[in-house]
C-alpha cells in the first residue's frame, strides 16, 4: 500500500525556519515526482513546490520562491521541505503528495498524506 | 499563472439528485485538469485526472468532461458520502493552480 507520512510541523515565530519531512513507503519513490501542497484554515488548496524523481528538477509558487527549498533523498524514501523567514501566511497543514510519474509538469498528484500543521506566531 | 474559478462556491443537492460542478481555467488546455475531493479533517482525494478519467475505485457515478478552458464534474446520483468540498486543478503549466473549491452540501 502506498503511503506518505508528513512530520515536522509545530509553531515557530515569524522570522523562523522549520524543516517537514515526508517518509513514503509503498512504491518506488526515485520513480515518482514529489509535492508539496498547503491549505491554510478555512482556505483552500496551495500547491507550494514539486521536485522530480531525479531530484534534479525542481518548481515552485511564487508565495515561497526565495524562502523555501525542496529536496529528497532517494536512499532514505523521503521528501523534505526546508521553510526560512517564516511568516503568519504560512500557517497552514502542509500536504506531501506523490506525482503519477518522475517529471513535470504533465503529472496530476494521485497519493496524498495526512498533512502536517505548520502555525507561525508570536 | 493559470487562474482556475469554480462555481458555484456552494451548491446545495438533496440525495439522490444529480450535482453539477464547473472549472473555468484563464488559459485553454487540453486536458491535464484533475478533481480531488476533500471531506473536513481529511486530505484530498484524487478522483479524476486528464479531465475525464476516472481514478480506479471511485464509483461510476463521479464523470468529469470539458477541455480548453471549460470542465465539469457531475455526480449523477448524490449519496450521503458525496456532500465535500471539490477542487479542481491543472497540471499543464507551472505553477500548478487549484480552483478555490465548491462545498457540496446536503439541501
Amino acid at each position: 500500500e502506498v503511503q506518505l507520512l508528513e512530520s515536522g510541523g509545530g509553531l515557530v515565530q515569524p522570522g523562523g525556519s522549520l524543516r517537514l519531512s515526508c517518509a513514503a513507503s509503498g512504491f518506488t519513490f526515485s520513480s515518482y515526482a514529489m509535492n508539496w501542497v498547503r491549505q491554510a484554515p478555512g482556505k483552500g488548496l496551495e500547491w507550494v513546490s514539486a521536485i522530480s524523481g531525479s531530484g534534479g528538477s525542481k518548481n515552485y509558487a511564487d508565495s515561497v520562491k526565495g524562502r523555501f527549498t525542496i529536496s529528497r533523498d532517494n536512499s532514505k524514501n523521503t521528501l523534505y521541505l526546508q521553510m526560512n523567514s517564516l511568516r503568519a501566511e504560512d500557517t497552514a497543514v502542509y500536504y506531501c503528495a506523490k506525482g503519477s510519474t518522475a517529471y513535470g509538469p504533465y503529472y496530476y498528484m494521485d497519493v496524498w498524506g495526512k498533512g502536517t500543521t505548520v502555525t507561525v506566531s508570536s | 499563472e493559470i487562474v482556475m474559478t469554480q462555481s458555484p462556491a456552494t451548491l446545495s443537492v438533496s440525495p439522490g439528485e444529480r450535482a453539477t460542478l464547473s472549472c473555468r481555467a484563464s488559459q485553454s488546455f487540453s486536458s491535464n485538469l484533475a478533481w480531488y475531493q476533500q471531506k473536513l479533517g481529511q486530505a484530498p482525494r484524487l478522483l479524476i485526472y486528464g479531465a475525464s478519467t476516472r481514478v480506479t475505485g471511485i464509483p461510476a457515478r463521479f464523470s468529469g468532461s470539458g477541455s480548453g478552458t471549460e470542465f465539469t464534474l457531475t455526480i449523477s446520483s448524490l449519496q450521503s458520502e458525496d456532500f465535500a468540498v471539490y477542487y479542481c486543478q491543472q497540471y499543464n503549466n507551472w505553477p500548478y493552480t487549484f480552483g478555490q473549491g465548491t462545498k457540496l452540501e446536503i439541501k
